[in-house]
């Protein structure tokens, strides 16, 4: 089993509507959950981190876990062509490496 | 600028040549990771350092592989007798973290390298 779990997608939505990403992981242990986007040819940038159940909200982002289910997804609100990229879960386990999913595949139709 | 570093960007080489990567992470980082990734996958475990110690590295990784991070600050990746099934991009990134906890890991451009 992977420690980390993503549809690969690919995900299309259309502009301006809500992207959903989901993650789970294997680690009952993991404590810190990160989200990275990546644009093709270019290494992953970090957009959110989680370390408490429940929703944490940066602008257009929004970041749920939910540990009971080990279970962690990533909400884009008014999706704009410019998130069309591949989004990257990663788990954290204490004191240990950072494991990624394959990542989802998200294209934002104008 | 003061994000993590890497170099070259782009490495092209002929089989059976050893290469070395650097990786310069963000100064007060003490952890340092190097990861593996090819097309449609996700990074994949390299190995770990804790300012100079290496506390983890792949099962994967063959014995062709070798990581340093002498003084704790930049890290070298070397790899012997390329192979093509080497080509891919390599990516350093860097945290920091005390025992269990970790902040979030940053990236650095990665180092894209072509075995032919």
């Amino acid at each position: 089993q992977k420690e980390v779990e993503q549809n690969s997608g690919p995900l299309s939505v259309p502009e301006g509507a809500i992207a959903s990403l989901n993650c789970t992981y294997s680690d009952r242990g993991s404590q810190s959950f990160f989200w990275y986007r990546q644009y093709s040819g270019k290494s992953p940038e970090l957009i959110m981190f989680i370390y408490s159940n429940g929703d944490k909200e940066d602008g257009r982002f929004t970041a749920q876990l939910n540990k009971a289910s080990q279970y962690v997804s990533l909400l884009i609100r008014d999706s704009q062509p410019s998130d069309s990229a591949t989004y990257l879960c990663a788990v954290n386990p204490p004191g240990n490496q950072f494991y990624f999913g394959t990542g989802t595949s998200l294209t934002v139709i104008p | 600028d003061t994000g993590v570093s890497q170099n070259p960007r782009h490495k092209i080489t002929k089989r059976g040549q050893n290469v070395t990567f650097r990786c310069d992470p963000i100064s007060e980082h003490n952890r340092l990771y190097w990861y593996r990734q090819t097309l449609g996958q996700g990074p994949e475990f390299l190995t770990y350092f804790q300012n100079e110690a290496q506390l983890e590295k792949s099962r994967l990784l063959s014995d062709r592989f070798s990581a340093e991070r002498p003084k704790g600050s930049f890290s070298t990746l070397e790899i012997q007798r390329t192979e093509q099934g080497d080509s891919a991009m390599y990516l350093c990134a860097s945290s920091l973290g005390e025992g269990t906890l970790n902040t979030e890991a940053f990236f650095g451009q990665g180092t894209r390298l072509t075995v032919v």
